[in-house]
């Protein structure tokens, strides 16, 4: 199986900074990575797939680069409702396995 | 518009069996991958493994190989994760999913949350 690590895996954060999750697989995915939020209680969101494309409904300050095995997840202007769980998850190769996740949290 | 509508709480006892259910509606059920998502409480997402309604074709996460079914009913649009033994491990809450082109998961269903204790 394709590993896939985030990090860091908690991170403390302002309203208006700009934060970057990393995500690393153990081998090159191409650019099948996609990135959700997550929200307590509720199911994933889609963000961001294959790498860098931003889904429809997405607000912009998220953006998504990387290819290979080094991925990155930014968002230019933390908002309110931007704390959440963040998950990367590859579908190159059969398990489409997830990262562990990063909780970014309000400071 | 896409709808995944997952089958309601579950409370079970060890070694009994369950089947979860997943009703598609909005889109061609049989020509997108559905894949289940196990969350654990407190923790991060799991892939399980995935099924393509229109030839039934599954692929199962090692991890979940044997553990579980994933089974389709493209007559009424409905994707299926079934136990035949629970474990207090299989505790947790678990989601269907739909793929876009294999390539990203692009809509989530509620979830079902099943609880396995004595």
């Amino acid at each position: 199986d394709i590993q896939l690590t985030q990090s860091p895996s908690f991170l403390s954060a302002s309203v208006g900074d700009r934060v970057t999750i990393s995500c690393r697989a153990s081998q090159g995915i191409r650019s099948y990575l996609a990135w959700y939020q997550q929200k307590p209680g509720k199911a994933p969101n889609l963000l961001i797939y294959t790498a860098s494309s931003l889904q429809s409904g997405v607000p912009s300050r998220f953006s998504g680069s990387g290819s290979g095995t080094e991925f990155t997840l930014t968002i230019s202007s933390l908002q309110p409702e931007d704390f959440a769980t963040y998950y990367c998850q590859q579908l190159d190769s059969h398990p489409y396995t997830f990262g562990q996740g990063t909780n970014l949290e309000i400071k | 518009e896409v709808q995944l509508v997952q089958s309601g709480v579950e409370v079970k006892k060890p070694g009994e069996s369950l089947k979860i259910s997943c009703k598609a509606s909005g889109y061609s059920f049989t020509n997108y991958w559905i894949g289940w998502v196990r969350q654990m409480p407190g923790k991060g997402l799991e892939w399980m493994g995935m099924i393509y309604p229109g030839d039934s074709d599954t692929k199962y996460s090692p991890s979940f190989q044997g553990q579980v079914t994933i089974s389709a009913d493209k007559s009424i649009s409905t994707a299926y994760l079934q136990w035949s033994g629970l474990m207090a491990s299989d505790t947790g809450m678990f989601y269907c999913a739909r793929l876009y082109s294999n390539s990203f998961i692009d809509f989530w269903g509620q979830g079902t949350l099943v609880t396995v204790s004595s």
